[in-house]
């Protein structure tokens, strides 16, 4: 079975653009999570999304957005960009948020690398 | 506030010897999980293990184990007769209960091992 594929892989954009990355879960997954890694840091979680509703959010701006389609893939969006905006973007999957609690294990794609110039 | 800290940022060792990772957290609640993930050159984190809050075993699997402690607020991670393929940056992780997806990230330590 495939893992978590995200698209594309490397890019670069100059301040004030917009960038959109993709990702596609695994196969059954239905809740995705977005993390956004800056060089030599661990990753910072943005959202979370099940079942095409935000289900967490983490510390970052309004800039940053994310939605999630009828088949579980999910975009993430973020506008005006900053020179500080450069980082590894990471999709995660997981099985089902059953809202007990579910905490299992997050499968993580290969990240899209994004550079700000 | 929930917090994980990795205070050892580089390790290097030589192949065979034994390494310990550190992990320390904070965190307010009573159930909880944690994790530690490997990262190697790719970029892609890969799960080593999850343990949740309530079971304080110890667990080894193969080369790896693992020293969970409540008390001390402490996951560590040991690696037995280290190899050239575990280098690689490692990541100590809490979840919040009830918040499946979101995990708080220490800021990792750099494992180096020569042959």
């Amino acid at each position: 079975d495939a893992g978590v594929t995200q698209s594309p892989t490397h890019l670069i954009k100059t301040r004030g653009q917009q960038v959109t990355l993709r990702c596609s879960p695994i196969s059954g997954h239905k809740s995705v999570s977005w993390y956004q890694q800056v060089l030599g840091q661990g990753p910072q979680f943005i959202f979370q999304y099940y079942e095409k509703e935000e289900r967490g959010r983490g510390n970052f701006p309004d800039r940053f957005s994310a939605r999630q389609f009828p088949n579980y893939s999910s975009e993430l969006n973020v506008n005006a960009l900053l020179l500080g905006d450069s980082a590894l973007y990471l999709c995660a999957s997981s099985l089902p948020f059953s809202g007990s609690g579910n905490t299992g294990e997050l499968f993580f794609g290969e990240g899209s690398r994004l550079t700000v110039l | 506030a929930q917090k994980v800290t990795q205070a050892q940022t580089e390790i290097s060792v030589v192949e065979k010897e034994d390494v310990t990772l550190d992990c320390v957290y904070e965190t307010r609640d009573t159930t909880y999980y944690l994790f530690w993930y490997k990262q190697p050159p790719s970029g892609e984190l890969v799960f080593l293990i999850r343990r949740n809050s309530f079971d304080e075993q110890n667990e080894i699997s193969g080369r790896y184990s693992w020293n969970f402690q409540k008390s001390t607020s402490s996951f560590n991670f040991t690696i037995t007769a280290s190899q050239v393929v575990d280098s690689a940056v490692y990541f100590c992780a809490l979840s919040p209960y009830n918040q499946g997806g979101k995990l708080i990230f220490g800021q990792g330590t750099e494992l180096s091992v020569k042959p």
